[in-house]
């Protein structure tokens, strides 16, 4: 079983939409938690941390339930830009080093 | 640009031919990473530094893998005899004791063609 899992998709969603990726990970003492996007042939970047508390960065909301293992990122009001694969990601050490990710979940926004 | 870099950004090797990548990291940045990336996965931890201290290595860093940083600036990363297999895109990421060494940021990556 892989630490961190995703759907691969492809999602398929009309400009507008509001799509959600899931992503549980298997190590329950995981310390922290992102998303990353990554373009085609491109490097990840990271789209945003994930807290506890759940938190949000204009039309994207993370969310994180320790107990489930689980962490969401909600997309509201999907732009023809926002199409990228999104990476879950997770740290198991909590003084940094390695980041563990999962295989991402293709996004296609059409107009 | 102040960003992470990497060069070369493409390699193309014959099987068997060692190769070498150089990572420059983000000024003031201690920590830096080597990941691997195959198509449809996400990228794959190989190793970092804390400064020039290598810090952890994982498995899939066979012992035709060598990375160093000399100097704890730049790192290279060297394949040796490659092979068919270790075609993928060598990631480079820094972070800084700044940020609490969480967010790491990742630069254009070199792509590894082994034919």
């Amino acid at each position: 079983r892989k630490e961190v899992e995703q759907d691969p998709g492809p999602f398929n969603v009309p400009e507008g939409a509001t799509v959600a990726f899931n992503c549980t990970y298997s190590n329950s003492a995981s310390q922290s938690f992102f998303w990353y996007r990554q373009d085609c042939r491109k490097e990840p970047k990271l789209l945003m941390s994930v807290y506890s508390s759940g938190n949000e960065d204009g039309r994207f909301t993370a969310q994180l339930n320790r107990a489930s293992q689980y962490i969401s990122l909600l997309i509201r009001d999907s732009k023809l830009s926002d199409s990228a694969t999104y990476l879950c990601v997770v740290n198991n050490d909590n003084q940094g080093g390695k980041l563990i990710f999962g295989q991402g979940t293709e996004l296609s926004v059409k107009p | 640009d102040t960003g992470v870099s990497q060069n070369p950004r493409h390699k193309i090797t014959k099987r068997g031919q060692n190769v070498t990548f150089r990572c420059d990291p983000i000024s003031e940045h201690n920590r830096l990473y080597w990941y691997r990336q195959t198509l449809g996965q996400g990228p794959e931890f190989l190793t970092y530094f804390q400064n020039e201290a290598q810090l952890e290595k994982s498995r899939l860093l066979s012992d035709r893998f060598s990375a160093e940083r000399p100097k704890g600036s730049f790192s290279t990363l060297e394949i040796q005899r490659t092979e068919q297999g270790d075609s993928a895109m060598y990631l480079c990421a820094s972070s800084s004791p700044d940020r609490g060494q969480y967010e790491q940021y990742f630069g254009p990556g070199t792509r590894l063609t082994v034919t």
